[in-house]
């Protein structure tokens, strides 16, 4: 157990639908992150959020959008999704966004998109 | 664009033999290295961060290196056991930027 925790842990929608993901820390860590990994290719960091304030956007279509309401909590929210987008979506914590600072990964949402 | 390599991508290493592999890096404005193992359908979990050139780190029979100057790590597991199969990823900081880039990962797998 990290101290990460991601629901649901599998998710199937169709390409209309609109779902959440949902990741929560109980390491009373300030910075949190999205990643994707496609099959095949490494973990891609898609949103930071440092002390509940967004820090990074890597490029991520506008399909996918996050929200972090306290450091203890982060949303994806996902609506009219592409197949391409069905991928492992990681989320992880740490203490705060900063260089060596060691990050703490969820299990994963695996999303399928029909 | 950082490119992080790792090899090889699987391996199959027989229950008590020692086994490395590598992770390649760009050497420029380096300034971390770390390595998680990612056991399947749970979470990667960290194994070491490291920061200096010709550092040593060791977690029981798991053990790494640091060459910053030519851009490689090695992670070495000694008498390797069942519970040691896992992808083993890593990933790097340039300097002054905390956005990890991480290789695709080793899949090691233990023959009982």
């Amino acid at each position: 157990e990290t101290g990460v925790t991601q629901t649901p842990r599998h998710l199937v929608m169709g390409m209309t639908n609109k779902k959440s993901l949902k990741c929560e820390q109980h390491l009373g860590h300030n910075a949190m992150y999205w990643y994707k990994q496609s099959a095949k290719k490494p973990l891609e960091l898609m949103f930071v959020y440092n002390f509940k304030e967004q820090t990074e956007n890597n490029s991520v279509p506008s399909r996918f959008s996050p929200e972090c309401p306290n450091s203890s909590h982060l949303f994806l929210h996902l609506h009219t999704l592409q197949p391409e987008d069905s991928a492992l979506y990681l989320c992880a914590s740490s203490q705060r966004a900063e260089v060596y600072n060691e990050q703490f990964f969820g299990p994963g949402t695996r999303l399928t998109v029909l | 664009i950082l490119n992080v390599e790792q090899s090889p991508q699987s391996l199959h290493v027989q229950e008590g033999d020692s086994t490395n592999f590598t992770c390649s890096f760009p050497s420029s404005n380096f300034y971390a290295l770390h390595w998680y193992r990612w056991e399947t359908a749970k979470s990667p979990e960290a194994l070491f961060v490291m920061t200096l050139n010709g550092d040593e780190k060791k977690k029981g029979r798991i053990s790494a290196t640091l060459n910053t100057k030519e851009g490689y790590s090695y992670l070495y597991i000694k008498g390797s056991q069942p519970e040691d199969s896992a992808t083993y990823l890593c990933a790097f900081n340039n300097f002054g930027n905390e956005k990890l880039t991480f290789g695709t990962g080793t899949r090691l797998t233990i023959i009982p």
